[in-house]
């Protein structure tokens, strides 16, 4: 059964600052992986979605790798703003084509 | 392009009663998902439409929830009799194809007393 976690639970950082949230997942036999953002009483939005042959993927100040050998993404925000403050979540597509989820990691940006 | 619809935003029933929700997708999006999210939780999917057949429900408690997606366009979600574990955030999302983008409702949000 696919498990994916994300480390740390929750982040605090002034403005400015580069960034980087992890998210881990145990089966390696997956389609694709997602980053979504979900804001407080809000659905998720999709920001970057990496095919399992792709090793990375960049949305504006936004980076995404993937190395699905050892099991790990990282999502890099650069030059962080009060905006970016949200929940991040990770999310791995497996052979069931099903998305499993991690926790998230709460992200707050300090002006 | 118009979002995810979903109803009502919010909703407080006491155990044992029941509850329904519903989700309009993004028009021409083939394939809808119901996820309940659990606070402090990922979502975790319930089930799986495409168009208007079921592709996954294996996770769905199917001796308190159901659901259907007539027509192959909106969807309904109910619960009966509701346990106090069923509060929870309850969102739909909807994509294209099966390997597109999810495009996620702002969910309903259920509290049972």
């Amino acid at each position: 059964k696919q498990e994916v976690t994300q480390i740390p639970a929750a982040l605090s950082v002034p403005e400015g600052e580069n960034l980087v949230l992890n998210c881990s997942f145990t089966d390696s036999a997956i389609y694709n992986l997602q980053w979504f953002r979900q804001d407080p009483g809000k659905g998720l939005t999709s920001l970057l979605l990496i095919q399992s042959s792709q090793r990375e993927q960049t949305s504006g100040r936004l980076n995404a790798s993937l190395d699905k050998s050892s099991g790990r993404s990282t999502l890099y925000i650069a030059a962080s703003q009060p905006g970016d403050s949200a929940t991040y979540l990770c999310a791995v597509e497996g052979s069931a084509r099903q998305l499993t989820f991690g926790s998230g990691t709460q992200l707050t940006v300090l002006p | 392009e118009a979002g995810v619809a979903q109803s009502p935003r919010y909703k407080i029933i006491e155990k044992r009663q029941s509850v329904a929700f519903w989700c309009n997708p993004i028009s021409g999006h083939a394939t809808l998902y119901w996820y309940q999210q659990i606070l402090g939780q990922g979502p975790k999917l319930l089930i799986q439409f495409q168009n208007n057949g079921v592709v996954d429900d294996s996770q769905l408690p199917k001796d308190r929830f159901s659901a259907e997606r007539l027509k192959g366009v909106d969807s309904t979600l109910k619960i009966q009799p509701a346990k106090l574990e069923d509060s929870a955030v309850y969102l739909c999302a909807s994509s294209l194809e099966v390997n597109s983008p999810l495009h996620f409702g702002n969910g309903t949000r259920l509290t049972v007393t």
